[in-house]
């Protein structure tokens, strides 16, 4: 089993739905998990993190956490057309030292006018 | 403004001939990684250094050396490149386990 997986996608959805995205970890013992968005060509920017279990919400994002199911999704509501870019999963790496993250394949999300 | 440096952004190179990426963060951030992502594949760690000093080999070092002098600089040397390391390669910096990045190099080797 991979560390974290994601659906590859692609994920369509109109302008202005609700976008859910999906990802599973293997480590039992993971304590934060990150959200990152990728536009074609571009580097990984962080737009969520959650340490909890339950919901952190920030502005149109909300990020789940469900650790007894070990899976993390991000909902974008109010989805845009700037959305549209692949969003990659990362979980810590077990038994590893701070700054090293496993990262999912992505998932790439479309939204159309 | 805090963020993390690549030079070259754009670099095409025979097969061979040895090359030096750059990478440089001014947020003081302990750890720092190198990585390539390729289609299909995603991120791929090559390297990750702790500390000044302080260096681990990552999924894909092969190919790959790396130094940690100073602080906020952790260049990716290629010794002699091959055409499979045609790629896009992202240098990262971390405070603690949230990595912020560079705006990558792509890189093509002939």
């Amino acid at each position: 089993q991979k560390e974290v997986e994601q659906n590859s996608g692609p994920l369509s959805v109109p302008e202005g739905a609700i976008a859910s995205l999906n990802c599973t970890y293997s480590d039992r013992v993971s304590q934060s998990f990150f959200w990152y968005r990728q536009y074609s060509g571009k580097s990984p920017e962080l737009i969520m993190s959650i340490y909890s279990n339950g919901d952190k919400e920030d502005g149109r994002f909300t990020a789940q956490l469900n650790k007894a199911s070990q899976y993390v999704s991000l909902l974008i509501r109010d989805s845009q057309p700037s959305d549209s870019a692949t969003y990659l999963c990362a979980v810590p790496r077990r038994g590893s030292t701070l700054g090293r993250l496993y990262f999912g394949r992505g998932t790439q999300l479309t939204v159309w006018p | 403004e805090a963020q993390v440096t690549q030079n070259p952004r754009y670099l095409i190179t025979v097969t061979g001939k040895k090359l030096t990426v750059t990478c440089s963060q001014n947020m003081n951030h302990e750890y720092m990684s190198w990585y390539r992502q390729d289609p299909g594949l995603g991120l791929r760690q090559i390297y990750y250094s702790m500390n000044v000093e302080v260096t681990d080999k990552g999924d894909v070092p092969e190919g790959y050396k790396v130094s940690r002098k100073e602080k906020r600089n952790f260049p990716l040397i290629l010794e002699s490149p091959s055409p499979n390391q045609t790629s896009l390669y992202f240098c990262a910096s971390s405070p603690l386990n949230e990595q912020y990045f560079g705006p990558g190099t792509r890189l093509t080797v002939t």
